[in-house]
This record gives C-alpha cells, sequence and structure tokens, in this order.
C-alpha cells in the first residue's frame, strides 16, 4: 500500500511570487505520481504526471514537480503566481500495476495582489 | 482522455433513505474507481468495480452501504444505503484512461444529508 504526506494543509503567497508545494510518499513498489488541482467549486484535474523517464515534469500553466526517489518526494513548484492558482492542490500516488489513488491531504494556495 | 458525466450533480436527502449516483463514459473503460470527498478532506478510495466482475471495496466501506453495479464498459452506479448526515460529500467516479496510469474525474456528485 502506498501513502502520501502533504506537509503544508495552507499556503498564501503574493502574486508573482514563488511557491513550493512539498510531497513526500511512502511505497514498497514502483509507483506513479500525480498532482492533481480543484479550482473552487469545480472538479479534480489532472496538472501533471510522473510515470517513468526524466524526473522532471511540466504543466502547460507553468508548473513543475520532480520525482526524487532517494527522498521519497515529488514536490510542485512554480516560479511566478497568478491569482487565477488559487485552488487546492492534491498529490496522489498509486502502484504502478493496480492505479488505485492515494491521494495527500490537500494544500490549499491562496494568491494575493 | 476520457469525458465523464455524472447524476446528479448534487442533491440534498433525508436521513435514512438511499441515492443512486450514475457514471457514465464516453468511452469504453475496464478500471473504474468510485471515490468519496468528505467535507474539508482529501478524496478516499471507496470500491474498484471493474465490469464482469464483483466490486471491490476498500477497509471501511462495505457492500451493503454502497452497492455498485457495473453492467457494461462505459456505465456504472453507485448507491449510498440508509444515509445519515455523516454521508455528505461529494462522490466521484473515476477511470484509468488507456495504459498511462493516469485516472480521470467527474465533476463529482455533490451529496448533502438532512
Amino acid at each position: 500500500a502506498q501513502s502520501v504526506t502533504q506537509l503544508d494543509s495552507q499556503v498564501p503567497v503574493f502574486e508573482e511570487a514563488p511557491v513550493e508545494l512539498r510531497c513526500n510518499y511512502s511505497s514498497s513498489v514502483s509507483v506513479y505520481l500525480f498532482w492533481y488541482v480543484q479550482y473552487p467549486n469545480q472538479g479534480l484535474q489532472l496538472l501533471l504526471k510522473y510515470l517513468s523517464g526524466s524526473t522532471l515534469v511540466e504543466s502547460i500553466n507553468g508548473f513543475e514537480a520532480e520525482f526524487n526517489k532517494s527522498q521519497t518526494s515529488f514536490h510542485l513548484r512554480k516560479p511566478s503566481v497568478h491569482i487565477s492558482d488559487t485552488a487546492e492542490y492534491f498529490c496522489a500516488v498509486s502502484g504502478s500495476n493496480d492505479y488505485k489513488l492515494s491521494f495527500g491531504a490537500g494544500t490549499t494556495v491562496t494568491v494575493r495582489a | 482522455s476520457a469525458v465523464i458525466s455524472q447524476k446528479p450533480s448534487r442533491d440534498i436527502c433525508q436521513r435514512g433513505t438511499s441515492l443512486t449516483i450514475q457514471c457514465q463514459v464516453d468511452s469504453q473503460v475496464t478500471m473504474m474507481f468510485w471515490y468519496r470527498q468528505q467535507p474539508g478532506q482529501s478524496l478516499t478510495l471507496i470500491a474498484t468495480a471493474n465490469q464482469g466482475s464483483e466490486a471491490t471495496y476498500e477497509s471501511g466501506f462495505v457492500i451493503d452501504k454502497f452497492p455498485i453495479s457495473r453492467p457494461n464498459l462505459t456505465f456504472s452506479t453507485l448507491t449510498v444505503s440508509n444515509m445519515s448526515p455523516e454521508d455528505s460529500s461529494i462522490y466521484l467516479c473515476s477511470v484509468v484512461g488507456g495504459n498511462t496510469g493516469e485516472l480521470f474525474f467527474g465533476e463529482g456528485s455533490r451529496l448533502t444529508v438532512l
């Protein structure tokens, strides 16, 4: 079984400042790693994923995450946030052969002008 | 990708009643999952529903409380039985897209039990 820890429950940040959301996981098997975003009153959307290959993965809206196997981490970063990035962010992990996701508790990012 | 439609999108129900949530996918998928998101909390997997077999429930969830049907590769239902206020949650259907391991989620069904 896998588990996920998101170390920050709330992250307030000013517009155009950088942000990092921390995610650590535990697993005894190979994993797939995901970041999902939930905008206010909307459904869950995939932000980015790591399945294999390059440990640095990027999204189309400027987020990136780096898989660090030795530290069992998959931290999410964005160098400059926008007001529209205000949302709940969930880190998730699945075994590479069962697709069942275990989610972290979520991090609420609030971007202020 | 997969487009997932859930019905109802929201409902208010009385204690002791049951509600069935429908999940329709625009393509045939083998693996389908039902998640619950309680207010202010993260998502928890309820069960895996694969066509042609009985649903597999996670610890803490039982078939009598959350019966699931999976009649074909594009449709599933989740029933929340004998509801109590503690069942007030968003219930989400998700499917595996292709062989990438990516899960796609429906918009969710927001259930309030009075």
